[in-house]
C-alpha cells in the first residue's frame, strides 16, 4: 500500500471552529488531492495540488482552504466549519512514476455539532 | 450534467452471475480512466485501470469506448467477496484532476 497517512482519523468539533486536517505521504507523488464523501454523492473533490505550493479548486470548495509548503504534506482547513461539512474525508495521492492512478488514504471522520 | 455518470444500483445478483457496469463521461479531453472498489467505511482502493484496447485481470474485464464516451466492468463468476461499491474514475486531461462517479453498489447473494 502507498505510504498515504491521515490525521486525525475522526474528529467531533463545534460550529464556527476552525479545524485542519492534515494528509502526510511518503512516497513523492506530485499531485495531492482532498475529497469529501457524502450518502448520494460520491466522492467529490474539494481541492487538489500539483506542486508545492500550487492549489486549485475542486467542485466543492467554498469553506475550505489547502496549504502545500512540502511535497509531503497537503492540509485542509475548514476556516470556521458548519454542520453541513460532516463528512467523511479522504485525501489522495498520484503521479508516482508518471501513471495517474491515485491511492487513497484511510479517510478522516469529521462531525460538526 | 455531471461529469461522471454511473448506475447507483444496487445490483441484486446471485453468486456465479455476470454483472456489467456502466459509466459515461462528458469531458472528451479526458485521457485516463479507472475502475475503483470501495468496501463499507474504507477508502477507495484501485481495481484496475482502463485501456481503449480493453483489459482482463481474472473474473474481470473492463473496456472503454473514448467515441461514446463510456467505460464497463464486467464481473464474471462473482463471488460473495465482490461485494463493495464499484466507482469509475475519470482523469481530467490538463486539469489533473480525478472525477468520482457516485458509484454503483453490487450485492452478491449467496
Amino acid at each position: 500500500d502507498a505510504g498515504i497517512t491521515q490525521s486525525p482519523r475522526h474528529k467531533v468539533t463545534e460550529t464556527g471552529t476552525p479545524v485542519t486536517l492534515r494528509c502526510h505521504q511518503t512516497e513523492n507523488h506530485r499531485y495531492m488531492y482532498w475529497y469529501r464523501q457524502d450518502p448520494g454523492h460520491g466522492l467529490r473533490l474539494i481541492h487538489y495540488s500539483y506542486g508545492v505550493k500550487d492549489t486549485d479548486k475542486g467542485e466543492v470548495s467554498d469553506g475550505y482552504s489547502v496549504s502545500r509548503s512540502k511535497t509531503e504534506d497537503f492540509l485542509l482547513t475548514l476556516e470556521s466549519a458548519t454542520s453541513s461539512q460532516t463528512s467523511v474525508y479522504f485525501c489522495a495521492i498520484s503521479g508516482g512514476g508518471g501513471r495517474t492512478e491515485a491511492f487513497f488514504g484511510q479517510g478522516t471522520r469529521l462531525t460538526v455539532v | 450534467r455531471k461529469e461522471v455518470e454511473q448506475d447507483p444500483g444496487p445490483f441484486n445478483v446471485p453468486e456465479g452471475a455476470t454483472v456489467a457496469f456502466n459509466c459515461t463521461y462528458s469531458n472528451s479531453a479526458s485521457q485516463s480512466f479507472f475502475w475503483y472498489r470501495q468496501d463499507c467505511r474504507k477508502e477507495p482502493k484501485l481495481l484496475m485501470s482502463v485501456y481503449s484496447s480493453g483489459n482482463e485481470d481474472g473474473r474481470f474485464t473492463a473496456q472503454l469506448n473514448r467515441a461514446s464516451q463510456y467505460i464497463s466492468l464486467l464481473i464474471r463468476d462473482s463471488k460473495l467477496s465482490d461485494s463493495a461499491t464499484y466507482l469509475c474514475v475519470v482523469h481530467g486531461g490538463a486539469t489533473n484532476k480525478l472525477i468520482f462517479g457516485t458509484g454503483t453498489l453490487l450485492a452478491v447473494q449467496p
